[in-house]
């Protein structure tokens, strides 16, 4: 079972360059989410999404954009790479349902801006 | 949301049972509580949640009180692996569609042979 895959792994940035983190999920999951995790720190929230077409902000999407074209997919573009988004960003997804149904977290992408 | 009180760290030895507390003493009526784990490095791993009866599943079991202001997260024999940061959340059922997931501190599990 593959549930949330995310790609890449690990990733050096330099400041100004910009790139697309991916996430897919094989559950067939309308809701899908993008978390960020600094050191020593809890998850903040970055977009949400209720299914394709619709994507939301959550608590810091300052620095990010995100599309859903697809149940399976929700990238996360960070545009401008600044230092500040050096950070572990965690995938997940979950049924419809809200706090009723658990969601789950892909394995991460390690990101460092320098 | 209601806010989680948990101790920062716990030791258990192997094979025995690892009984973790949670305190959210402002916990509303339609608010879940919901346990998850984070072993070094991975992402975040679901445990088990409830509303307002005991649960029980293949990893573990969740004992909520009565008035339902605290709960303990039961692993019945834990091993090494289960060495991790358990985070004891709670999620608000209404306003948002997704239902609000915030991670606190969490306690840190350190299972000894």
């Amino acid at each position: 079972n593959a549930g949330v895959t995310q790609t890449p792994k690990f990733r050096i940035l330099k400041i100004g360059q910009s790139m697309t983190l991916q996430c897919t999920q094989d559950m067939n999951h309308n809701y899908m989410y993008w978390y960020r995790q600094d050191p020593g720190m809890g998850l903040k929230l970055i977009y949400y999404s209720v299914g394709a077409g619709i994507t939301d902000k959550g608590e810091v999407p300052n620095g990010y954009n995100v599309s859903r074209s697809t149940t399976e997919d929700f990238p996360l573009r960070l545009e401008l790479a600044a230092p500040s988004q050096t950070s572990v960003y965690f995938c997940a997804s979950s049924p419809p349902g809200g706090a009723s149904q658990p969601q789950h977290f892909g394995d991460g992408t390690r990101l460092s801006i320098l | 949301d209601a806010k989680t009180t948990q101790p920062p760290s716990m030791d258990c030895a192997e094979g025995r049972a690892a009984n973790l507390p949670c305190n959210h003493s402002t916990i509303s009526g339609n608010e879940y509580v919901y346990w998850y784990r984070q072993i070094h490095s991975q992402g975040p791993q679901y445990i088990i949640h409830g509303l307002k009866n005991n649960e029980t599943n293949e990893m573990a079991s969740l004992i909520i009180t009565e008035d339902r202001k605290s709960s303990t997260l039961i692993l019945p024999h834990a091993t090494l692996r289960d060495t991790a940061v358990y985070y004891c959340i709670v999620r608000y059922a209404g306003g948002t569609s997704y239902g609000k997931l915030t991670f606190g501190q969490g306690t840190i599990l350190t299972v000894h042979p």
